[in-house]
């Protein structure tokens, strides 16, 4: 089965600073997704990010407050920019591998994050 | 815009009893996953079906994927302590994207 990693696996942060998630994987993937799971809730889809290219945010988050980067087909990172209260929630990232050839997603582990 | 609808919210059962949770939607999906996940952990992919039709038995647990590709449906038999969790349904739309259900949150007693 695929390794995923996170970094930091939890965090307490202060108002108003940002905090980078770091997601590793073991074996190539196409594409990145990276969501954010509320207290209780399910997970929603922050963004997208393919290799070489900008990420593509869904509708409610944007590159100012969630930048990414995706410097190679094994590693991303997401920011939380400029946290508020609100911020606190689980943060997981999500890759398509290029040898499984279909669309299953696997999880990483996830960053638990409360703002203070 | 796609969206699954995932029923029960909450179950409460008692261990050996049999229960099933529901995805429905009005959307096709290209497939359909089922995850399971336990505190401060991430989901954990229990299985993905693809077929019209199809049915994956993992255990003693029974997936369905509807033959329109719109629904799914997860039964557990004799459900035991260890199956509490989670559920999350999560179908395959467009660009790859998984729109995920409101979850299911089970807790089996002894």
């Amino acid at each position: 089965s695929a390794v995923i990693s996170q970094k930091p696996s939890r965090d307490i942060c202060q108002r108003g600073t940002s905090l980078t998630i770091q997601c590793q994987v073991d074996s190539q993937v196409t594409m990145m997704f990276w969501y954010r799971q509320q207290p209780g809730q399910s997970l929603t889809l922050i963004a997208t990010a393919n290799q070489g290219s900008e990420a593509t945010y869904e509708s409610g988050f944007v590159i100012d407050k969630f930048p990414i980067s995706r410097p190679n087909l094994t590693f991303s990172t997401l920011t939380v920019s400029n946290m508020s209260p609100e911020d606190s929630s689980i943060y997981l990232c999500s890759p398509i591998f290029v040898a499984r050839g279909s669309d299953t997603q696997y999880f990483g582990p996830g960053t638990r994050l409360t703002v203070l | 815009t796609q969206l699954l609808e995932q029923s029960p919210q909450f179950l409460s059962i008692q261990e050996g009893e049999n229960l099933t949770v529901y995805c429905n939607s009005s959307s096709v999906f290209s497939s359909l996953q089922w995850y399971r996940q336990e505190p401060g952990e991430g989901p954990v992919l229990l299985v993905t079906v693809v077929t019209g039709g199809e049915v994956k038995k993992l255990k003693r647990l029974t997936f369905q994927f509807g033959d329109a590709r719109k629904d799914s449906s997860l039964h557990i038999t004799a459900a035991q302590t260890g199956d509490t969790g989670l559920y999350l349904c999560a179908g395959t739309g467009g660009y790859n994207k998984l729109i995920f259900g409101a979850g299911t949150r089970l807790a089996v007693h002894p």
